[in-house]
């Protein structure tokens, strides 16, 4: 169980397109959804807490209007990176909260590539 | 965020030795300290966790040990096999909200 679904894999766009990341838990409602990025050999950092039906909390530094987050249901979470540019690139992970023994789990990762 | 403190950065250890990597936090809020373990390309995966009124917990080969008065927590895997050649992340939360996470510890076991 507590199973998170990340699409896509990965994606390669140009310059100043936008491109959106799905996250979807499949057997468990997420209230509450949680978007990471990830640069090469580094850690994750949080950018923004996504609400069910609410408007997401940014962290601070990460620019609300360039990574548009929507959590319309309680299964589903998308992040809309908005006019890419290549400093954009990197690995983009969700997490949602199953609660019990599962604590969070995570989806698989995008890697996204502007060129 | 609150600072998760990890170390060491990279570790290599024999087959069948024992790998541990410590963390170290501030925040006395924290109530839920995980271990994760990430492959390169994938996301990461729950490997074992703690609560603070447990001073140790194995799973496996897997074990947490955690210091709550110093505030650390470690984890150690035992009889480390070229499997585990992965980077692990020690994290902390409090109540529902977001994991905080240390800077990663590259484990590579050597056959």
């Amino acid at each position: 169980g507590a199973v998170v679904s990340q699409h896509p894999s990965w994606v390669i766009c140009k310059s100043g397109t936008s491109v959106k990341i799905e996250c979807r838990s499949l057997d468990f409602q997420a209230t509450t959804m949680f978007w990471y990025r990830q640069f090469p050999k580094q850690s994750l950092m949080l950018m923004a807490t996504s609400n069910e039906g609410s408007k997401a909390t940014y962290e601070q530094g990460v620019e609300k209007d360039k990574f548009l987050i929507n959590h319309a249901s309680l299964t589903l979470s998308t992040l809309t990176v908005t006019s890419a540019h290549p400093e954009d690139s990197s690995f983009y992970i969700c997490s949602a909260r199953a609660g019990g023994a599962w604590g969070y789990t995570f989806g698989s990762g995008t890697r996204l590539t502007v060129v | 965020q609150q600072q998760v403190k990890q170390s060491p950065q990279s570790l290599i250890v024999q087959k069948g030795g024992i790998s541990i990597i410590n963390c170290a936090y501030e925040n006395t809020a924290f109530d839920y300290f995980p271990w994760y373990q990430q492959f390169p390309g994938k996301g990461p995966a729950l490997l074992i966790a703690i609560r603070p009124d447990v001073s140790e917990k194995k799973e496996g080969r897997f074990t947490i040990s955690f210091n709550k008065s110093a505030k650390q927590f470690s984890l150690h895997i035992m009889d480390s096999q070229p499997g585990d050649s992965a980077t692990y992340f020690c994290a902390a939360s409090t109540g529902r909200r977001a994991l905080t996470f240390g800077s990663g510890t590259r484990l590579q076991v050597q056959p």
